[in-house]
């Protein structure tokens, strides 16, 4: 069984300031999806970004990007120039090749960006 | 975008009560759709998967009887609380197998159930 811990419950940055938030994740798959999704005050559930397991090389996404650190089991969001609109709680997601759709979520991180 | 709909957005009732909620996917084809329930401030945990045209998959510990789902066209899947208590209030939310690489997913805004 896959599990997924995002160890900080809560973190607050300053905006225009830079955050990273942790995600480590347990499997014994070699090919997998990994994903971090937001959920803003409005509840729905966004993609921010997405990494596949057998590229080395980090996502980004704009503002976003992850650090995939594939040995230790690690893959962090950081967040650059933070926005009042990066508020949100925001989950780390995994997925593996054979169990496609089906994700498997972190406990979720709320983020509050202060003005 | 792959954009999903889900109504109603909130729903106050008696217990007793059996509710329908509606996810839809509006421009896109879902074969593959499921229902997570969230409790305040917790991660999504999920219920079960809607498949098109078969029975639903449901986790572990999640009464199919009780959690009625049927996903009867390739954009709509419901879910039926039957006989709904106040044990069974939460925010319920669906989300459709996006295309793609990773198939990401594609959420509904969510359904605020609360039974009195």
């Amino acid at each position: 069984a896959q599990t997924v811990t995002q160890s900080q419950p809560e973190m607050s940055v300053q905006e225009a300031e830079t955050v990273t938030l942790s995600c480590t994740y347990d499997t014994s798959e070699n090919n997998y999806y990994l994903f971090w999704y937001k959920q803003p005050p409005s509840r729905q559930m966004i993609l921010v970004i997405r990494q596949e397991a057998y590229k080395q090389q980090n996502a980004t996404e704009n503002r976003f990007s992850v650090n995939f650190q594939k040995a230790a089991k690690s893959f962090s969001l950081k967040i650059s120039d933070s926005q009042l609109g990066d508020t949100a709680m925001y989950f780390c997601a995994f997925m593996t090749y054979t169990n496609a759709g089906k994700s498997t979520f972190g406990d979720g991180t709320t983020l509050t960006v202060k003005p | 975008g792959a954009v999903v709909s889900q109504h109603p957005s909130r729903v106050i009732c008696k217990s007793g009560t059996s509710v329908k909620i509606e996810c839809r996917s509006l421009d896109f084809q879902a074969t593959t759709m499921f229902w997570y329930r969230q409790f305040p401030k917790q991660s999504l945990m999920l219920m079960a998967t809607s498949n098109e045209g078969s029975k639903a998959t449901y986790e572990q510990g999640v009464e199919k009887d009780k959690f009625l789902i049927n996903h009867a066209s390739l954009t709509l899947s419901t879910l039926t609380v039957t006989s709904a208590h106040p044990e069974d209030s939460s925010f319920y939310i669906c989300s459709a197998e996006g295309e793609g690489w990773g198939k990401p997913q594609h959420f509904g805004d969510g359904t605020r159930l609360s039974i009195l």
